[in-house]
Order: structure tokens, then C-alpha cells, then sequence
């Protein structure tokens, strides 16, 4: 039984644009919300996190917005770029160990 | 490098044979994090040390998993009997302290083939 998903396994994205990336949950445990980045034959790579008490969190271009009622976070990207191209994976915790969707491949478009 | 290391990068293994990973972890990382990942899924967590000790081992799909961390460095996934559904890549990520809220470092992680 997933308790994070991510129900779209990939997205294309013209350069310049926003991109939305969409993750749902299903336990209302979990206090903290991450987003990791992976590209081929790395590990993923932290990218920007969210506390429960929260409902966004801005770094840069990357913004991640948490609606708690509906159990849904996503992650945005504006403007994309040629190197956001990965997959991205959603995280979830309740507080020790680290739970992750299954991953949304990003294409950006040039 | 300073980053997590995993050896090896590569091992094919026959069924039934015996296999052990390697994570050296981040210097002065408390906590060490395993997680699998097949294709086509997200990484699984199978095991969580805080220092020397497994604070969380749920996520061990049965008896022929087994992971030590001895010193509270270097940690090392064993895996008895290997089947073919083991395939996949292990991941080993450290982080300074427990908990969500202190970034985990991955290592590029071990694939494993079972032939």
C-alpha cells in the first residue's frame, strides 16, 4: 500500500515555463515533506522540504506547497531549465525514516 | 571525496550465493539510512541506524536481510540465499542527525544482479 504517490510517471516542459510537479499522501502522520532530485546513476540529491505546520516553502526558482486537508503537496519550478531535467521524487516522514513516491521523470523542452 | 561511498558499484551474483554492500558514510553522520530501489519504483527503506544500533529495521523484507553497523561508521547490507527478485539498486544515505529535518546524503548506491 504506497503511502506517497505520485501518480503522473513523467511530464514534458518547454524551457522558460512552469513546471508542476503533483504528490499525494495518505497518512496524516507525517510531519515533514521532502522533494529529492535524481539523475541517471546518481543517487537522489536533497532539493527543498516542507514541515507539516507549513503550507509553502520557497527556495529560488523551486517552491513546494503543502495542503494539509487534502493531503497533497506539489513541487514548482519556474522557469524551468534544461538541467531540472531528472526525476523528481516525493518524500514523506514521520519523523525518522524517509518515505518516497515512486518518481515523476521531468523532461524540459528547449 | 567527502560524500557517501558505496562498494561496490556493480555486483552480479548467482541465486542462492551470499552478498555483502558497503557504506562508508559521510564523516561524523550519527545517522545511516539502506533503501532499495527496483525499477521503475521510488527507494524503499529497509533499515535506519542511529549510531551503532538499528533504530528501525520494518522495511527488512524477511530473515535474509540482515545489516550491522558495529562501529557506528561504516555500515555493511548482507543478503543470504539470493533470489532474483533482490535485483535492484541499494541506496546508503547518512545524515548528521536523525530525522527528516536534517538533509540525508545518498551514495550513488550498488546494483545488485542475481543471475
Amino acid at each position: 500500500d504506497q503511502q506517497v504517490k505520485q501518480n503522473s510517471p513523467s511530464l514534458s516542459v518547454q524551457e522558460g515555463r512552469i513546471s508542476i510537479l503533483n504528490c499525494d499522501y495518505t497518512n496524516s502522520m507525517f510531519d515533514y515533506f521532502l522533494w529529492y532530485k535524481k539523475y541517471p546513476a546518481e543517487g537522489p540529491t536533497f532539493l527543498i522540504s516542507i514541515s507539516s505546520i507549513k503550507d509553502k516553502n520557497e527556495d529560488g526558482r523551486f517552491t513546494v506547497f503543502l495542503n494539509k486537508s487534502a493531503k497533497h503537496l506539489s513541487l514548482h519550478i519556474v522557469p524551468s531549465q534544461p538541467g531540472d531535467s531528472a526525476v523528481y521524487f516525493c518524500a514523506a516522514s514521520p519523523g525518522d525514516k524517509i518515505i518516497f513516491g515512486k518518481g515523476t521523470r521531468l523532461h524540459i523542452l528547449p | 571525496g567527502a560524500g557517501v561511498s558505496q562498494t561496490p558499484s556493480n555486483k552480479v551474483t548467482e541465486k542462492g550465493k551470499y552478498v555483502e554492500l558497503r557504506c562508508d558514510p559521510i564523516s561524523g553522520h550519527t545517522a545511516l539510512y539502506w533503501y532499495r530501489q527496483s525499477l521503475g519504483q521510488g527507494p524503499e527503506f529497509l533499515i535506519y541506524f542511529q549510531g551503532t544500533g538499528a533504530a528501525d529495521d520494518s522495511g527488512l523484507p524477511n530473515d535474509r536481510f540482515f545489516a550491522v553497523r558495529p562501529e557506528g561508521s561504516v555500515s555493511t547490507l548482507k543478503i543470504q540465499r539470493t533470489e532474483r527478485g533482490d535485483s535492484a539498486v541499494y541506496l546508503c544515505a547518512s545524515s548528521l542527525n536523525p530525522g527528516p529535518n536534517t538533509e540525508a546524503f545518498f551514495g550513488q548506491g550498488t546494483r545488485l544482479t542475481v543471475v
